[in-house]
């Protein structure tokens, strides 16, 4: 089945910076969505991007899919505390998804 | 957005027994999922349980080491049988989300609390 690599693993960042984690696979995607899950919590789904070069926002965070179809970004813009948690990107059918292996944000106050 | 509970929200268990896992929705739903997240991992998906009908397991995952149930539209168990410290895990189950309905734009996926098992 289709395969998507995350990037970064990890990321530390003071509190009011920028964080940004990727999707890349090798194949093209037909949609690509995104996730996140808080310490202790469950995934919960933050967007579907079906559109080539699709840029979508939710407040801070921003939404991105390649022109290729191949890679997506979520970027947050000042990062705050709340922002605490890991973010998995998901590929494949409705019937069967396939999660990145996810980044871990951590905020510091 | 749908409700979703599982039971038990926790577990100890003894090696060689085995533990069934509990998922309720507050809604009709077609598709439900049952997922594993092993500590620090992502999600993998174990199986999709059918209303009705057998299971659909996996690679790597098989029937007779999670058997599962889907009696209604509402309810399904997970059972971990024989369990070893491997199983050690998070599991999950979800239900798709079905766009047109109410609140639903995309073949989103809802999320149980999970139940956190351990096995000594």
């Amino acid at each position: 089945g289709q395969q998507v690599m995350q990037i970064p693993q990890y990321q530390h960042v003071q509190e009011g910076e920028d964080f940004t984690t990727y999707c890349n696979s090798s194949t093209t995607l037909s949609n690509i969505q995104w996730y996140k899950q808080r310490p202790g919590g469950h995934p919960v789904f933050l967007i579907q991007l079906v559109k080539s070069g699709e840029v979508k926002k939710q407040k801070r965070l921003t939404f991105q899919f390649g022109e290729a179809k191949k890679n997506s970004s979520l970027h947050i813009t000042a990062t705050q505390t709340t922002d605490v948690g890991t973010y998995f990107c998901a590929i494949g059918s409705a019937r069967q998804l396939t999660f990145g292996s996810g980044t871990q944000l951590t905020v510091l106050p | 957005s749908a409700v979703i509970s599982q039971k038990p929200s926790r577990d100890i268990c003894q090696r060689g027994t085995s533990l069934t896992i509990q998922c309720q929705v507050d809604s009709q739903v077609t598709m439900m999922f049952w997922y594993r997240q092993q500590p620090g991992q992502s999600l993998t998906l174990i199986a999709t349980a059918n209303q009705g009908s057998e299971a659909t397991y996996e690679s790597g995952f098989v029937i007779d080491k999670f058997p599962i149930s889907r009696p209604n539209l509402t309810f399904s168990t997970l059972t971990v049988s024989n369990m070893s410290p491997e199983d050690s895990s998070i599991y999950l189950c979800s239900v798709l989300g079905t766009p047109g309905t109410s609140g639903h734009r995309y073949n989103e996926q809802f999320f149980g609390p999970g139940t956190r098992l351990t096995v000594l």
